[in-house]
C-alpha cells in the first residue's frame, strides 16, 4: 500500500513559468513532509520542508503548500528555469516515532528554453 | 566539509557473488539509512539504523544485511539470495530522534551491476 503518491510521473513547462508538483498521503499520521531535488547518478538533495502546523512554506522560488483535511501538498517553483529539470521526490514522516520516511515514486520535471 | 560518502561509484559483480557498498558520514548523525532506487519505483528503504549496534528492516530487507559497528559506518552487504540486485544504491543520514523538519542527507550513490 503505496502511502504516499506522486500520480503524475512528468510535468513539462516553459522556462520562466510556474510549476507545480503534486503529491498525496495516505496516513493522517504523517505531520511532516519534504521535497527532494535529483539529478540521474547523483543522490537526492533537500528542496524544502514544511510541517502539519502550517499549510505554506516559502524559500526562494520554491514554496510549498500543505493541505491537510485533502491530505494534499504541492510543490510551486515560480519562475521555473532550465537548470530544475530533475526528478522530484515528495517525502513523508512522523515527529519522534522512528526516523523513517516514507517517498513518493518521484516526477520528472523538464522546464523548455 | 562534512558529508556521506559512498564507495565506489559504479560496482561490477557476478551473479552469486556477495558484495558489500561502502557508507560513511561526518555529519555526526545518529541515524543512518539504506534505499534502493529502480526506474519508476522511487526510493525503497532497505534498513536503518537509529543507533550503533542495533539496525531495522526496512520495505525490502530480503538479500541484503547490515552492520552498524561504528556511528561514522552502516556497510550494506548485498547477498547472492537478492534476486534483483542491479540497482542505484543511496545512503544517508540524519539526526534522531526525528523532530520535523529534520532531512535526511544523501550521499552520491553506487550504481550495482550483477553480470
Amino acid at each position: 500500500d503505496q502511502q504516499v503518491k506522486q500520480n503524475s510521473p512528468s510535468l513539462s513547462v516553459q522556462e520562466g513559468r510556474i510549476s507545480i508538483l503534486n503529491c498525496d498521503y495516505t496516513n493522517s499520521m504523517f505531520d511532516y513532509f519534504l521535497w527532494y531535488k535529483k539529478y540521474p547518478a547523483e543522490g537526492p538533495t533537500f528542496l524544502i520542508s514544511i510541517s502539519s502546523i502550517k499549510d505554506k512554506n516559502e524559500d526562494g522560488r520554491f514554496t510549498v503548500f500543505l493541505n491537510k483535511s485533502a491530505k494534499h501538498l504541492s510543490l510551486h517553483i515560480v519562475p521555473s528555469q532550465p537548470g530544475d529539470s530533475a526528478v522530484y521526490f515528495c517525502a513523508a514522516g512522523i515527529t519522534g516515532a522512528n526516523s523513517k520516511l516514507t517517498f513518493g515514486k518521484g516526477i520528472t520535471l523538464s522546464v523548455r528554453p | 566539509d562534512g558529508g556521506i560518502t559512498q564507495s565506489p561509484k559504479y560496482l561490477f559483480r557476478k551473479e552469486g557473488q556477495n558484495v558489500t557498498l561502502s557508507c560513511e558520514q561526518n555529519l555526526n548523525h545518529d541515524a543512518m539509512y539504506w534505499y534502493r532506487q529502480d526506474p519508476g519505483q522511487g526510493l525503497r528503504l532497505i534498513y536503518y539504523s537509529q543507533i550503533v549496534n542495533d539496525f531495522q528492516k526496512g520495505d525490502i530487507a530480503e538479500g541484503y544485511s547490515v552492520s552498524r559497528e561504528k556511528k561514522e559506518s552502516f556497510p550494506l552487504t548485498v547477498t547472492s539470495a537478492q534476486k534483483n540486485p542491479t540497482a542505484f544504491y543511496l545512503c544517508a543520514s540524519s539526526t534522531f530522534p526525528t523532530q520535523t523538519g529534520n532531512e535526511q542527507f544523501f550521499g552520491p550513490g553506487t550504481r550495482l551491476t550483477v553480470l
